[in-house]
């Protein structure tokens, strides 16, 4: 079946590295791929998303390309900030078989000052 | 105030007791659903409602019950409460014209003791 994979955390980086969150997927068809980010004490809420193959999606300096080939959407930001601190979920979703959206386990960033 | 609604927000519970969540979203979707978090196991889908009359089971419907009472309003019932369901629950919406994205409530705290 469907199936979302991302890295264990959590993730601790310094201010201002260079940040890279994994996420490898497994669907049938032509999912639309996510990352939704959970602030402390929060829902969740989308970051980014991406539709069809090649696409890049983007926000708050965060970056994900949707990888066909190797099933891959990983989430990079060049410059992290403390404020980035959160649990990151990759995402997909597919009409195929009918709607659904399978989530990842979360990955937890921490970023130190 | 929030688009989608939860109350209450933290309720601690008695095992064998019923205990029901509410959820209300004035984003006027059609598409409600309602999640379990659980550390290291990212969210899970206990049942989704794509309109009023329509009421389906996700992957974990088991101890759970769901009534929507109107396109707005979708609850979440335990009818007899057991410490395993001890957990974060989401309310969501989404609608056919969000591109498949999800809006989350801010979350519902339960302990069952």
């Amino acid at each position: 079946g469907d199936s979302v994979t991302q890295m264990e955390g959590p993730v601790t980086l310094s201010e201002e590295a260079f940040l890279t969150i994994n996420c490898t997927y497994t669907a049938t068809g032509y999912p639309s791929l996510f990352w939704y980010v959970q602030y402390p004490g929060e829902g969740l809420q989308l970051l980014l998303k991406a539709t069809k193959a090649d696409d890049k999606g983007s926000n708050k300096g965060f970056e994900a390309t949707y990888r066909k080939e190797t099933t891959s959407f990983h989430l990079e930001k060049g410059s992290v900030q403390v404020s980035d601190s959160a649990v990151y979920f990759c995402a997909l979703s597919t009409n195929t078989g009918g709607f659904k959206t399978i989530f990842g386990a979360g990955t937890r960033l921490f970023v130190k000052a | 105030d929030a688009d989608v609604t939860q109350t209450p927000r933290n309720r601690i519970t008695k095992t064998g007791k019923r205990i029901m969540l509410e959820c209300s979203q004035t984003k006027g979707h059609d598409r409600m659903y309602w999640y379990r978090q659980d550390p290291g196991l990212g969210l899970r889908l206990i049942y989704y409602s794509f309109d009023v009359k329509d009421i389906n089971k996700g992957e974990i419907s088991d101890g759970y019950s769901v009534s929507r009472q109107a396109q707005a309003k979708f609850s979440l019932s335990l009818e007899s409460a057991i410490p395993n369901q001890t957990a974060l629950y989401f309310c969501a919406t989404s609608d056919i014209n969000s591109g498949n994205t999800i809006y989350f409530g801010e979350g519902s705290w339960l302990t069952v003791v």
